[in-house]
């Protein structure tokens, strides 16, 4: 079953602007992570961040997580068209670690 | 470079046929993972394994079975392939206990006719 929903299911930006997506999940959790999935590839991890942990960067990426409301958003700062991509939230809550992801965000970064 | 490698990136098989998806790491890592893609479904997981000759259903092994005889490799098997087989598979590894990210292989486009 999926764990998270996404939101919004499509993003439609112009370079330069800023791009968030949020994820929502049910249960208690390890870890959250986001992926991102350039069309018909696999899938690359951009980020990981533990329940204790509430804010994390990465470059131009800022993850947050509020485990009291069980969501997190992923902000992509100063967006370019190579940002172009499906962008997953996955959630970890046992201990083998086995990922549920979300249906995915499509971002679309106009030039 | 880190790497999990499909044997196939497109695939076309016949209804009924016994398929098998090959996937190798070079990181040791102990948990290795199938999942499937379809659009309006997103990922589901098939089957993984967190060590050598184990195996855990994930949501949807229905119609699939996995073998893991050495640490690197993890192969899917669909047993009679059939056309609602048809999908993007991805398989991915990663640590165990999970403190990074998996690493995904490029995926096999499986169409089954």
């Amino acid at each position: 079953s999926q764990q998270g929903e996404e939101d919004p299911q499509a993003l439609s930006i112009q370079e330069g602007e800023n791009a968030t997506m949020n994820c929502s999940y049910k249960t208690s959790i390890n870890n959250l992570q986001w992926y991102r999935q350039n069309s018909g590839r696999g899938l690359v991890h951009l980020i990981l961040i533990r329940s204790n942990e509430r804010e994390k960067h990465s470059g131009r990426l800022r993850v947050t997580l509020d485990t009291s409301k069980k969501s997190s958003s992923l902000l992509i700062t100063a967006s370019r068209a190579a940002d172009t991509a499906s962008y997953f939230c996955a959630t970890v809550f046992t201990s083998y670690g086995k990922l549920t992801f979300g249906q995915g965000t499509i971002l679309t970064v106009h030039p | 470079d880190v790497k999990v490698t499909q044997s196939s990136r497109y695939l076309v098989k016949r209804t009924g046929e016994k398929v098998f998806l090959e996937c190798v790491q070079d990181m040791d890592h102990e948990n290795m993972f199938w999942y499937r893609q379809d659009p309006g479904l997103g990922l589901r997981l098939i089957y993984f394994s967190y060590d050598v000759k184990m195996k855990e259903k994930g949501d949807i092994p229905e119609g699939y079975s996995v073998s893991r005889e050495k640490k690197e490799r993890f192969s899917l098997i669909l047993e009679s392939a059939s056309t609602n087989q048809t999908s993007m598979y991805l398989c991915a590894s990663s640590l165990l206990p999970v403190v990074e990210g998996y690493t995904f292989g490029s995926g096999t486009r499986l169409t089954v006719v």
